[in-house]
């Protein structure tokens, strides 16, 4: 079974410090792929980034920078001085090819931030 | 271009009526699915289309939920006998053929209240 676990479920910090969102996944697929969506409070799920399984190599993209290592399991997503439009909660998510071609995603709980000025 | 859509925004009902959810992909998307987030949770996946059929029903929770794409676009979930626990967002999401790294994008949703 696919699982995706984010311990933190609230982090609250002040602009412009720098942030990580931990999160660690589960699953016996040796093909997969891992993403991240944020949720801002209008509710729509944006999506931020795709990785699959045999791309390990780190990615920035502006202030936003994500760190796949599949020996401990983690894609872990980085908001380097963060903004107040940064708050929103984000989910990270797992898929792996399934019953009749299904990519479905797998979703942690979410973790909300909330960046204060 | 225009993204993923869904109607209605809110839907408040009592408890064993019947309702529909409607979904409509973005365009030329073939893959749809659907989700259920209830409240401080991850969205949970209920059913994938790939064209017309549904490919993955293995995440409808009973047999009042039931879901139709019969032109391979708009798509509408269907909930019978409807219970105060299927109060959540749906929510919709497409992807251009559903198979390989393709990216889902998501509407924003349909809160579904059952009183």
């Amino acid at each position: 079974a696919q699982k995706v676990t984010q311990a933190q479920t609230e982090i609250s910090v002040v602009e412009k410090e720098d942030v990580t969102l931990d999160c660690v996944y589960e699953t016996r697929d040796t093909t997969y792929y891992l993403f991240w969506y944020k949720q801002p409070p209008s509710g729509e799920l944006v999506f931020l980034i795709r990785r699959n399984s045999f791309d390990e190599q780190n990615e920035i993209s502006g202030r936003y920078s994500w760190n796949f290592q599949k020996s401990t399991s983690s894609f872990n997503f980085t908001i380097t001085a963060s903004q107040v439009v940064d708050s929103a909660v984000y989910f990270c998510a797992l898929s792996a090819p399934s019953q009749g071609g299904s990519e479905k995603l797998v979703f942690g709980k979410g973790m909300k931030l909330t960046v204060n000025p | 271009g225009a993204g993923v859509s869904q109607t209605p925004s809110n839907k408040v009902t009592e408890k064993g009526k019947y309702v529909e959810l409607r979904c409509d992909p973005i365009s030329g998307h073939t893959a749809l699915y659907w989700y259920r987030q209830s409240l401080g949770q991850g969205p949970e996946f209920l059913i994938y289309f790939q064209g017309t059929g549904a490919a993955d029903d293995s995440g409808l929770p009973n047999d009042r939920f039931f879901a139709v794409r019969p032109e391979g676009s708009v798509s509408t979930l269907k909930i019978q006998r409807t219970e105060r626990g299927d109060s959540a967002v749906y929510l919709c999401a497409s992807s251009f053929t559903g198979t390989g790294p393709d990216t889902q994008y998501f509407g924003p949703g349909t809160r579904l209240t059952v009183l």
